[in-house]
């Protein structure tokens, strides 16, 4: 079956400070990978997605990027941390094309930058 | 620009009570709608919905389609404290190139 790797779970980081958030999924190949952010009370905002290895769509403009090193890997970025990016972070996987499957999402990340 | 709307935002119910949850949206190219449910961290998947009138059912929980009005309504029977979450809809539409669009949730209480 497959599963959704993310961590940390929380991270407190000064403004300014860089940021790594990594995601893996186990147990499918070629998954469409996604990073999701959700500001208290509010929807979940996509951030970026992924269709393969180095594909990166960027879906909103701001100081972050997003990395696929590896097939089953994906890593969320900032060289310099603002207020704003303080959320919680999700990373997702789907299969598929044609059709895909449902969103399954990781377990989050609740960043503070302080 | 395609949006997703969920209705009402939050809710306070008694256990014992029947509850629906509503989700409208606007999008081009539609092509499925999907529920989930947020407790503490990672939204968990309910419901995959791509055809009207069909209602899809699990336990206590069902949600039907309908793609005339563009809507999807989400009923939870004899509620339970467990059932306190978010729970958001999110539509899937082929013009978006892979993307979901997430409304931004019914915040749903159950008191004992």
């Amino acid at each position: 079956s497959q599963t959704i790797h993310q961590w940390p779970a929380t991270l407190v980081q000064p403004v300014g400070s860089p940021l790594s958030l990594e995601c893996t999924v186990e147990g499918t190949s070629n998954p469409n990978l996604y990073w999701y952010r959700q500001a208290a009370g509010r929807g979940l905002q996509l951030l970026f997605y992924s269709v393969g290895i180095g594909q990166i769509s960027s879906e909103v403009p701001q100081n972050l990027s997003a990395s696929r090193p590896q097939d089953r890997q994906f890593i969320l970025s900032s060289k310099k941390l603002l207020l704003s990016d303080s959320g919680f972070y999700l990373c997702a996987w789907s299969v598929g094309q044609g059709f895909r499957s449902p969103l399954h999402f990781g377990n989050g990340t609740r960043l503070t930058v302080t | 620009e395609d949006k997703v709307v969920q209705s009402p935002l939050s809710l306070v119910v008694h256990e014992g009570d029947t509850v629906t949850l509503n989700c409208s949206y606007e999008v081009t190219n539609f092509r499925s709608l999907l529920w989930y449910k947020q407790e503490k961290k990672a939204p968990t998947f309910l419901f995959m919905l791509t055809s009207s009138g069909i209602e899809k059912k699990s336990g206590r929980l069902s949600s039907i389609l309908d793609k005339k009005e563009l809507f999807s309504i989400l009923n939870i029977t004899a509620t339970q404290t467990g059932d306190s979450a978010v729970y958001l809809c999110a539509v899937d539409s082929t013009s978006g190139t892979y993307k979901y669009i997430f409304g931004t949730g019914t915040r749903l209480k159950v008191l004992a």
